[in-house]
C-alpha cells in the first residue's frame, strides 16, 4: 500500500505568490494532518481534518493559509500571498480512526519564499 | 499550559545504550509517543506508551509515568542509523503535540 503521497517535494517561490500545497492520505484512513516544521519552532499542527471536515484550525497562523479536503483522497494547503517566513517544511500525515496512537508522515514538502 | 520538555542534544558510542527523557504539562492526556526523524526525512512512529510501565520493540523500549508527567525512550544496541532526532509527543484527544525533539548522535 503506498504511504502518504505529497506534492510538490521542493517548492521556491517569491513573496507574494500563491502557492498550493497537495496531500494524498493512505486509503482508509480517516484523518488528516496537516503540519509545519522550522527550526525555530519545531513540528506545529496546523489544522486537521475528520472524514473531510476542518475539526481544528486553531494552528493556522493567519489568514493567508486556508485548507481544504474536497474529498478523502485529496486535501490542498494554500499560502496567498506567501511570505519569507512562510519557509519550512509542510508535512501531511493520516492516520485509522481506530489506531489513534500512529500517524503515517507523508515525504514532506520543502517551501523557500524569497 | 501544555507542554513537552526533552533535551536537544545526546551523544553516545556505536553499540552504547542511550535514554532520552521527556517531561510533559498537560491538561488532557492519553498517551506519550515516540517518533523518529532523521535528517532530510519524515517522522515516522516508533513506540507508544498509553498505560504506565515498559513497552519494548526490538532494540528500542519506551517508559512511562502518568503520575510523574515523565515518559523515555531506550535505545540499546546504538547503530549509526540511529543518529536521528527523536520526538516525544502526547496524544490528547485526536492530536499529537510534539516536543522540540532530541538530536542523537553516534559516534563510532
Amino acid at each position: 500500500d503506498a504511504g502518504v503521497i505529497q506534492s510538490p517535494r521542493h517548492e521556491v517561490t517569491e513573496m507574494g505568490q500563491e502557492v498550493t500545497l497537495r496531500c494524498k492520505p493512505i486509503s482508509g484512513h480517516d484523518y488528516l494532518f496537516w503540519y509545519r516544521q522550522t527550526m525555530m519552532r519545531g513540528l506545529e499542527l496546523l489544522i486537521y481534518f475528520n472524514n473531510n471536515v476542518p475539526i481544528d484550525d486553531s494552528g493556522m497562523p493567519e489568514d493567508r493559509f486556508s485548507a481544504k479536503m474536497p474529498n478523502a483522497s485529496f486535501s490542498t494547503l494554500k499560502i496567498q500571498p506567501s511570505e519569507p517566513r512562510d519557509s519550512a517544511v509542510y508535512f501531511c500525515a493520516s492516520r485509522r480512526t481506530d489506531v489513534y496512537n500512529e500517524q503515517f508522515f507523508g515525504p514532506g514538502t520543502r517551501l523557500t519564499v524569497l | 499550559g501544555q507542554s513537552l520538555e526533552q533535551p536537544s542534544e545526546v551523544t553516545a558510542v556505536e553499540g552504547a545504550i542511550v535514554q532520552i527523557n521527556c517531561t510533559y504539562q498537560t491538561s488532557g492526556f492519553y498517551g506519550l509517543s515516540w517518533y523518529q526523524q532523521h535528517d532530510g526525512g519524515a517522522p515516522t512512529f516508533l513506540s507508544y506508551n498509553g498505560l504506565d510501565g515498559l513497552e519494548e520493540t526490538g532494540r528500542f523500549s519506551s517508559f512511562l509515568s502518568r503520575s510523574d508527567s515523565y515518559g523515555y525512550l531506550l535505545l540499546q544496541e546504538l547503530q549509526m542509523k540511529d543518529s536521528a532526532s527523536y520526538f516525544c509527543a502526547y496524544n490528547a484527544g485526536n492530536m499529537l503535540t510534539f516536543g522540540g525533539g532530541t538530536r542523537l548522535m553516534v559516534k563510532p
